[in-house]
């Protein structure tokens, strides 16, 4: 089984709906992040977290929103979708007690916002 | 603001050659700085890291350099293989909460 799991791995809807991506492991590692990808754009990082209890911006957090119910799952909300908000969404995990600090990712969601 | 930058975004290469991949920033220090693999559709995958402290890193046919006085960081891939085809991303990290990448260069390594 996948280590970094995130579900949908796709999903098309249309302006103004709310969607939630999932996202769970079982890495056990404390940190868990959300990026968006877009062509020629590289990775943004919309929020992070690094306990159940610390929450983060990251550099692109407008229109987004967060929950970490458990050390395993952290959800991403897009509260009334948009279309510039159709990117490729990818869920990361670290373990602050590791050298590298290196980051897990999952296979991604490719979210369509019509 | 902090930026990177990477060489270019798409490199073509012939089998067995070297191939270097550039990344720059500008306005931060970072402590460490991490090299990715990503293939298309999938999760970054990560590869290596050096710490501002080393001058070189090795990992089979990998090898890493970081020249903080430049602010930059070359990844070189010897003995290129098609299968080495990929987009790669550079991660300069600071002790701060930075988890930013750059926006990767495509290699082509053709057969």
């Amino acid at each position: 089984d996948a280590d970094v799991t995130q579900t949908p791995r796709n999903r098309i809807t249309k302006t103004g709906k709310r969607i939630m991506l999932e996202c769970s492991q079982t890495k056990g590692h404390d940190r868990m992040y959300w990026y968006r990808q877009d062509p020629g754009l590289g990775l943004q990082l919309i929020y992070y977290s690094f306990d159940v209890k610390d929450i983060n911006k990251g550099e692109i957090s407008d229109g987004y929103s967060v929950s970490r119910q458990a050390q395993a799952k952290f959800s991403l909300s897009l509260e009334s979708a948009i279309p510039n908000q159709t990117a490729l969404y990818f869920c990361a995990t670290s373990d602050a007690r590791t050298p590298d600090n290196e980051q897990f990712f999952g296979p991604g969601t490719r979210l369509t916002v019509l | 603001s902090q930026k990177i930058e990477q060489n270019s975004e798409a490199l073509n290469i012939q089998e067995g050659k070297t191939a270097t991949l550039t990344c720059n920033y500008t306005n931060y220090s970072p402590a460490y700085l991490q090299w990715y693999r990503q293939d298309p559709g999938r999760g970054p995958v990560f590869l290596l890291l050096i710490r501002e402290n080393e001058k070189e890193k090795r990992k089979e046919r990998l090898k890493v350099t970081f020249e903080t006085t430049l602010k930059q960081s070359l990844f070189h891939i010897t003995a290129s293989q098609p299968a080495d085809s990929a987009t790669y991303l550079c991660a300069p990290r600071g002790y701060g909460q930075n988890f930013v990448f750059g926006p990767g260069t495509r290699l082509s390594v053709l057969p």
